[in-house]
């Protein structure tokens, strides 16, 4: 049973315009969220978090939403650029001090010039 | 600065070998995670260290599977026998437990059984 979905398995935009990719979970105990990013042949990089006690946090053109009440959150790449296309990876922590993240499937987001 | 080194990058074997994998973590890093990912599945932890002492295993996914942590720079996750199933990536993450520090992941273990 996936604790964290990402249901568009990939999302292709235009250069310079918004990717927007989404992400549910289903376990109430998950007051932790993360994105990483991860290009081929390499491993995940972390690109941004946030805390259950926050619906926004922001860095640059990523924005990531948290909607605690319908389980939700997206990030938010603006503008979008060619390198950003890579598989985007949705994460959580359950409350208490667990280090287990719990990953998504991933979305591929391709980024046309 | 070193990022989490893993080695070897690519493992082909045949069924049955032991395949022995290996992690050296970010160095302060006081956490370490073995992940492993497949196309059906996606990442999924195995385990995880704290200190060098394994605190959840759960996700190991059978006794053919085990993983030490000998000291602070280095861990193995070891498979015997292997089987064909087992074939998949295999990341390994560090981080500095204090507050929710991300994971750094290393670039992974790409491993074929044949």
């Amino acid at each position: 049973d996936q604790q964290v979905k990402q249901n568009s398995p990939s999302l292709s935009v235009q250069e310079g315009r918004i990717s927007i990719l989404n992400c549910d979970y289903t376990n109430s105990m998950f007051d932790y969220f993360l994105w990483y990013k991860k290009y081929p042949a390499e491993g995940p990089t972390f690109l941004i978090s946030i805390s259950s006690i926050k619906d926004k946090n922001e860095d640059g053109r990523f924005t990531v939403f948290l909607n605690k009440s319908a389980k939700h959150l997206s990030l938010h790449i603006v503008p979008s650029q060619p390198g950003d296309s890579a598989v985007y990876f949705c994460a959580a922590l359950a409350q208490g001090g667990s280090e287990k993240l719990v990953f998504g499937k991933g979305t591929k987001l391709t980024v046309n010039p | 600065d070193a990022g989490v080194i893993q080695s070897p990058r690519h493992e082909v074997t045949e069924m049955g070998q032991e395949v022995t994998l290996r992690c050296k973590p970010i160095s302060g890093h006081n956490s370490l995670f073995w992940y492993r990912q497949t196309m059906m599945r996606g990442l999924e932890l195995l385990i995880y260290f704290n200190n060098n002492v394994p605190i959840d295993d759960s996700g190991m996914p059978e006794d053919r599977f085990s993983a030490k942590m000998p000291n602070a720079s280095f861990s193995t996750l070891k498979i015997q026998p292997s089987e064909p199933r087992d074939s998949a990536v295999y990341f390994c993450a560090s981080n500095l437990r204090a507050g929710n520090q991300p994971q750094h992941f290393g670039d992974g273990t790409r491993l074929s059984i044949l």
